[in-house]
């Protein structure tokens, strides 16, 4: 299994304001993710990070508000952009390998407040 | 398009008693099933899949879960529950037909299940 780091682990921002959210893996995997869960909710996939090209974005999400970087196939990072009291959510990275059925492994989440 | 339901928001089980938390899923091809479980501030941790072949799974903790594919199926369950099982349960689903380079996975709404002592 992989070890996924995730930083923050949490943080309160003003709204207006940027958050980066930053994902290390212990070992290169093939591919990584971006989750967002809302309070009380399920997980909600935000996009499908891609080493040294644009991240895919599922329906309702936009780069210009999430902006994602994967330079490497051990490091992804987020960005939570001019942020709002409805961003208030656990942002979480995920990565898996390639292989036909695996299992996907969660970083420990960044729990995110917009005052 | 694929779907998974957990009908349970909650489920309430007496220490050393079974516990089941309750999955069903829709997919259009073969599924890739998926227990995760979720303890306070932390994230998801791996419990079980199904992919082929038995149709009783074991994962960690002691926890199993049965395949059913005429009900459409994916119940975890446990033995004897134990107060630190207590936590958010989430099943997940992946459509075989989606190819290993898709991830559509898609999660169940969650169940939280609380041990009492």
């Amino acid at each position: 299994s992989a070890v996924i780091s995730q930083k923050p682990s949490r943080d309160i921002c003003q709204r207006g304001t940027s958050l980066t959210i930053q994902c290390q893996v212990d070992s290169q995997v093939t591919m990584m993710f971006w989750y967002r869960q809302q309070p009380g909710q399920s997980l909600t996939l935000i996009a499908t990070a891609n080493q040294g090209s644009e991240a895919t974005y599922e329906s309702g999400f936009v780069i210009d508000k999430f902006p994602i970087s994967r330079p490497n196939l051990t490091f992804s990072t987020l960005t939570v952009s001019n942020m709002s009291p409805e961003d208030s959510s656990i942002y979480l990275c995920s990565v898996r390998t390639g292989a036909e059925g695996a299992e996907a492994f969660f970083g420990q989440g960044t729990r995110l407040t917009v005052v | 398009a694929q779907s998974v339901a957990q009908p349970e928001d909650q489920v309430n089980v007496a220490e050393g008693n079974p516990l089941t938390v309750k999955c069903t899923y829709s997919v259009s091809g073969n599924p890739y099933l998926f227990w995760y479980v979720q303890y306070p501030n932390r994230g998801l941790q791996f419990l079980l899949k199904y992919i082929t072949g038995d149709n009783l799974v074991k994962g960690s903790y002691g926890f199993e879960a049965e395949f059913n594919k005429s009900q459409t199926s994916f119940h975890l369950k446990k033995p004897s529950a134990l107060v630190s099982d207590s936590a958010l349960y989430f099943c997940a689903v992946r459509d075989s037909l989606s190819g290993a380079g898709s991830y559509q996975l898609t999660f169940g709404k969650g169940t939280k299940l609380s041990v009492i002592p």
